[in-house]
């Protein structure tokens, strides 16, 4: 069965600093999809980012970026500049290209120190 | 606007009540799902269904109930809610092109005495 491991249940890093989240995950499939979202205190669910597996090159998206190592199975989320509303809990996530399931890791929730 | 709408927001009950959570979605996807996220567990997936009249178990099905009878609907119900049913539960659809992620309501807060 696929799992999705987060690591670190809790993070802090100053302003403007950079953070890297950790998640790795488990799977005997070769064609995926990865996310990463984002739930601040308003409980909504936001998409950060997606990588799908079988491209090689690390997505980005403004301040946020990704370092997939696929033969790893790793997928971690780097925050650049990190401002006040990023303090939030972060998400990890998996789907198989031919499930519509989606397995979450537990969670790193995010501190920004100012 | 397009997007899904879960109600109430917030709702407290008492144990032995029966209480349906309400999610609607406006784009037709065929897939739905009923998580509850709980401190320590993330997000665990109750049910979900595939169509209009199919649904499936998820990881903690014990105590809940689904239905679809349309696409665009996918109550979930609590027979009879008991005190470690209190939870934050989400309602998602997942578009029908594999590399798209989930879509999530805002989410309802409920909590049993």
């Amino acid at each position: 069965a696929q799992t999705v491991t987060q690591s670190q249940p809790e993070m802090s890093v100053q302003e403007a600093e950079t953070v890297t989240l950790s998640c790795t995950y488990d799977t005997s499939e070769s064609d995926y999809y990865l996310f990463w979202y984002k739930q601040p205190p308003s409980r909504q669910m936001i998409l950060v980012i997606r990588q799908e597996a079988y491209k090689q090159q690390n997505a980005t998206e403004n301040r946020f970026s990704v370092n997939f190592q696929k033969a790893a199975k790793s997928f971690s989320l780097k925050i650049s500049d990190s401002q006040l509303g990023d303090a939030a809990m972060y998400f990890c996530a998996y789907r198989m290209n031919r499930d519509d399931k989606i397995i979450f890791g537990k969670g790193t929730r995010l501190h920004i120190l100012p | 606007d397009a997007g899904i709408t879960q109600s109430p927001r917030y709702k407290i009950t008492e144990t032995g009540r029966q209480v349906t959570l309400m999610c609607h979605q406006t784009w037709s996807h065929s897939y739905m799902f009923w998580y509850r996220q709980d401190l320590g567990h993330g997000l665990r997936l109750i049910y979900y269904s595939a169509a209009a009249d199919i649904t499936d178990k998820g990881e903690v099905p014990d105590g809940y109930v689904v239905s679809r009878s349309k696409t665009e609907n996918f109550p979930l119900t609590l027979e009879s809610a008991t005190r470690s049913q209190t939870s934050v539960y989400f309602c998602a659809t997942t578009p029908d092109v594999p590399n798209q992620p989930q879509h999530f309501g805002d989410g309802t807060r409920l909590s049993i005495l």
